[in-house]
């Protein structure tokens, strides 16, 4: 039944140390969206794909990449954490990139940084 | 600039008590959808409703409904005959049909209903 996969759901890592969070889906949507959510904060948006087309929001920090290597898949790197960096990361993916569609979350990976 | 503000931080009601959570909004867009989320403690996000700027009908859905009103630039939500599984933080949220991709959210209200 799930439709949004995040994994994993928690990950430590330390300061400086690259990490990978990944996510899944399986509703074959054009659109795969990667939001940061600070502790009581709202969610900001990174980036998304459109299909293979990267959109990067004009404050993220090049600290953060993503990659979409098929349909299903995207992946948040996080070349080199800060403290500032631990959140929680949530995935959403939308059918298409119109305004109009509501868009679909995964469970979020809660990222500590020591 | 697209914009989205919940006033209520937080709200606390005794179980059964109805309740209603405020949400302005701001565009310049005359083409735009609004939407309602829930997060729970499990942190997922859950889509409520989507009401296009076009679409000033209220909508009920059980014991949920949704005043939209354009003249004021709000879309409120309220829940009648709250339950303790209502608990949970309820973001409203902004897509502008011109503008860029994604959903302006608002900083949310953290819904606690007491048994």
């Amino acid at each position: 039944d799930a439709m949004v996969i995040q994994n994993p759901r928690y990950q430590v890592t330390q300061f400086g140390k690259p990490v990978t969070l990944s996510c899944s889906q399986t509703l074959n949507h054009n659109v795969m969206y990667w939001y940061q959510q600070k502790s009581s904060q709202a969610p900001k948006l990174l980036f998304h794909y459109y299909d293979k087309d990267f959109n990067n929001e004009a404050d993220t920090p090049d600290n953060f990449q993503s990659r979409r290597p098929n349909t299903s898949f995207c992946f948040l790197d996080i070349r080199s954490p800060g403290l500032g960096d631990a959140a929680m990361y949530l995935c959403a993916t939308s059918r298409d990139r119109s305004a109009s569609y509501e868009q679909y979350f995964g469970p979020g990976t809660r990222l500590t940084v020591t | 600039a697209q914009k989205v503000t919940q006033a209520q931080t937080e709200i606390s009601v005794v179980e059964k008590e109805d309740v209603t959570l405020d949400c302005v909004y701001e565009t310049r867009d005359t083409t735009y959808y609004l939407f309602w989320y829930k997060q729970p403690p499990s942190g997922e996000l859950v889509f409520l409703i989507r009401r296009n700027s076009f679409d000033e009908q209220n909508e009920i859905s059980g014991r949920y409904s949704w005043n939209f009103q354009k003249s004021t630039s709000s879309f409120n939500f309220t829940i009648t005959a709250s339950q303790v599984v209502d608990s949970a933080v309820y973001f409203c949220a902004l897509s502008e049909a011109g503008g860029a991709d994604g959903l302006t959210f608002g900083k949310g209200t953290h819904l606690i209903i007491q048994p």
